[in-house]
């Protein structure tokens, strides 16, 4: 019920290219949707978040889509640079507990 | 920008030692948070504190595990007689009230190596 499964694991992009992460959540009472992302040897970091609310956010080079029928989110990131190489976590919570991550997705792009 | 500041940044330890890992969060805040991540592996919640006491907690946050504010400051997790398996890096985190739980901003973390 509380899990949040994360794929894919990881991705390889050229580039230029577009980003494409997808996460999908069991707890229908979760009422905040953010994506982190980790630089090695860093703690994460708040990317963008989302509330059920809405269909999409975007944020400069950063778009979070959310199908709330789905129980999915997925965070496209458009124009991928190297600077963008991390690791992507996604995460969901409910009426303010603990956040809860998905087991993330390492993003390698090429130049 | 605020930061939230964690210390040591690496720490080796002697299985059945105790540690004990610092965390500043930043001023304003009053929701404080640790989380752990073995090496290559998902974030995973260990305990929240807010009002000097623990507002939820996790099944990995047993009796082996202790938090504490001991001043205005700093924010604490005591780890007894360390094992093996609690070899990972431990982040510490926090937000404010105007923004409850969202909004978490995390530190460097932690990484404790138990031998």
């Amino acid at each position: 019920q509380q899990q949040v499964k994360q794929s894919p694991q990881s991705l390889i992009v050229q580039k230029g290219g577009i980003s494409i992460i997808n996460c999908a959540y069991e707890n229908t009472a979760f009422d905040y949707f953010p994506w982190y992302q980790q630089f090695p040897g860093k703690g994460p970091a708040l990317l963008i978040a989302i509330r059920p609310d809405v269909s999409e956010k975007k944020e400069g080079r950063f778009t979070i889509s959310f199908n709330k029928s789905a129980k999915q989110f997925s965070l496209h990131i458009m124009d991928s640079q190297p600077g963008d190489s991390a690791t992507y976590f996604c995460a969901g919570s409910q009426a303010g507990t603990a956040l809860i991550f998905g087991k993330g997705t390492t993003l390698s792009v090429s130049s | 920008e605020p930061e939230v500041t964690q210390t040591p940044s690496h720490q080796v330890t002697q299985m059945g030692q105790e540690v004990i890992l610092r965390c500043v969060p930043i001023s304003n805040h009053l929701y404080f948070y640790w989380y752990r991540q073995i090496l290559g592996q998902k974030v995973e919640f260990l305990v929240s504190f807010y009002n000097n006491e623990i507002s939820e907690k996790s099944e990995i946050f047993d009796d082996q595990f202790s938090v504490e504010r001991p001043d205005g400051s700093n924010f604490t997790l005591k780890i007894r007689s360390t094992k093996l398996e609690d070899s990972a890096m431990y982040f510490c985190a926090s937000s404010s009230r105007d923004r409850g739980h969202y909004g978490y901003t995390f530190g460097s973390g932690t990484r404790l190596t138990v031998v």
